[in-house]
């Protein structure tokens, strides 16, 4: 089985700019779940998307947000960048309601100057 | 979310078992307690989880404390490979995916 797969691997971006970034889930998983992963806050979670629909949401601002499409692959975009977004971005993939396990991608590490 | 403790960093020989501890004395009835490690540049990877009982599996064991304030990870023989960021999380049973991750401990083993 494909494990969870993240595009780009690495981004550039300067200030004021917004990004948009894609994760393709295990196949089967409907739960995609993002995190954002910096030096200073460590790993910390942004939202948790269900069969197209958010259910759970981290302490972020507006900028940062989700979408997950049918074939529950998933995007996140953050608009107007600052340079505190420079981060890894994570993103997790569960299968069905009970399951317990999070299995995460490579990440997409964002630069912004 | 019920916090948990881990020491900053451990240091291992190759080839000899490590205990991770963790110490979660707020958990609730409902916790599971599950690990995730880091290897550099990777994302993170699950290891084990467990509610009361111990827990073995092909990479680790988890051993839970009867009151369920602390557990320990143990690599039963570590490698350089398992040289990573390991973490302690609880999770609420249920369908909440929320991984609330704390800083881990950052185990180095040695050849």
């Amino acid at each position: 089985k494909a494990g969870v797969t993240q595009t780009p691997r690495y981004l550039i971006k300067t200030r004021g700019q917004q990004v948009t970034l894609s994760c393709s889930p295990i196949s089967g998983h409907r739960s995609v779940s993002w995190y954002q992963q910096t030096p200073g806050q460590g790993l910390q979670f942004l939202f948790e998307y269900f069969s197209e629909t958010q259910r759970n949401k981290g302490n972020f601002p507006g900028r940062f947000s989700g979408r997950q499409f049918s074939n529950s692959r998933s995007e996140m975009n953050v608009s107007t960048l600052e340079l505190g977004d420079s981060a890894l971005y994570l993103c997790a993939s569960s299968g069905g309601h009970l399951g317990e396990t999070q299995y995460f991608g490579p990440g997409t590490r964002l630069l912004v100057l | 979310d019920a916090k948990t403790t881990q020491p900053n960093s451990m240091e291992s020989n190759e080839e000899e078992p490590v205990h991770l501890p963790c110490n979660h004395s707020t958990i609730s009835g409902t916790d599971y307690i599950h690990w995730y490690r880091q290897l550099p540049s990777q994302g993170p990877e699950y290891v084990i989880h467990g509610l009361t009982s111990n827990v073995n599996n092909r990479m680790a064991s988890l051993a839970i404390a009867e009151d369920r304030k602390s557990s320990t990870l143990i690599l039963h023989r570590a490698t350089l490979r398992d040289a990573a960021v390991y973490y302690c999380i609880l999770r609420r049973g249920g369908s909440n995916y929320k991984l609330t991750f704390g800083k881990g401990t950052l185990l180095t083993v040695n050849p």
